[in-house]
């Protein structure tokens, strides 16, 4: 069965300070792997898609790695701000594209 | 920036009643989506669309529910006989292309009651 599992689960940080998130997937055959920033009550919003040739794509702040021979990928936030606070999911699509499994996300709580 | 709109926001429902969610996807965008998410649970794949057809479907989606494009613009998820575990936020997407970027909508908070 296709799985993404994300961690951690949930984070506290302070303003300005970097934070590395965690995904790992077993969705095989791949197509790619995206992340998405989920506030509260809200659809999920696009930042980064990866192909499985890509190691990393930047966005920003948003800075994603993946590894595909390991099926592990990492979302890295520089400098964070207040308005990152929020749920960021890590969501992996089948080969035929037909289909998302969505990881049950990373709860992130950026402090001043 | 395009929009994915989906109306309403909010629905509550008595169990058993019939609902039926709107989105109006992007104008040129081809494949659609539908979405769950439980109150603290991961999001969940429903059903794809495309070419006026389901083109995948998950094992939640079952006979109770069903899809529908009625016109070029608008496109329908409705739940037959609502019971309670129906209860969700459902998204709905679009992208123009079968691998490419989704956009979402701000989604419907169904509850059944």
């Amino acid at each position: 069965k296709n799985q993404v599992e994300q961690s951690p689960q949930s984070l506290i940080i302070l303003e300005g300070k970097n934070c590395t998130l965690q995904c790992n997937y077993t969705v095989s055959p791949f197509s790619n792997l995206r992340w998405y920033k989920q506030d509260t009550g809200r659809g999920p919003v696009s930042l980064t898609i990866m192909t499985f040739s890509e190691n990393t794509k930047s966005n920003g702040r948003y800075t994603a790695t993946l590894d595909a021979d390991t099926k592990q990928s990492s979302l890295h936030i520089t400098a964070s701000q207040l308005s990152d606070s929020a749920s960021y999911i890590c969501v992996v699509v089948d080969n035929a594209g037909n289909m998302l499994t969505f990881g049950g996300g990373t709860r992130l709580m950026v402090k001043p | 920036e395009p929009e994915v709109t989906q109306t309403p926001s909010h629905q509550v429902t008595q169990m058993g009643q019939e609902v039926i969610l709107r989105c109006v996807p992007i104008s040129n965008h081809l494949y659609f989506y539908w979405y769950r998410q439980i109150l603290g649970q991961k999001v969940e794949f429903l059903v794809s669309f495309y070419n006026n057809e389901i083109s995948e479907k998950s094992e939640i989606f079952d006979d109770q529910f069903s899809v529908e494009r009625p016109d070029g613009s608008n496109f329908t998820l409705k739940i037959r006989s609502t019971k309670l575990e129906d209860s969700a936020m459902y998204f709905c997407a679009s992208s123009a292309t079968q691998r490419g970027g989704y956009t979402f909508g701000s989604g419907t908070r169904l509850t059944v009651v």
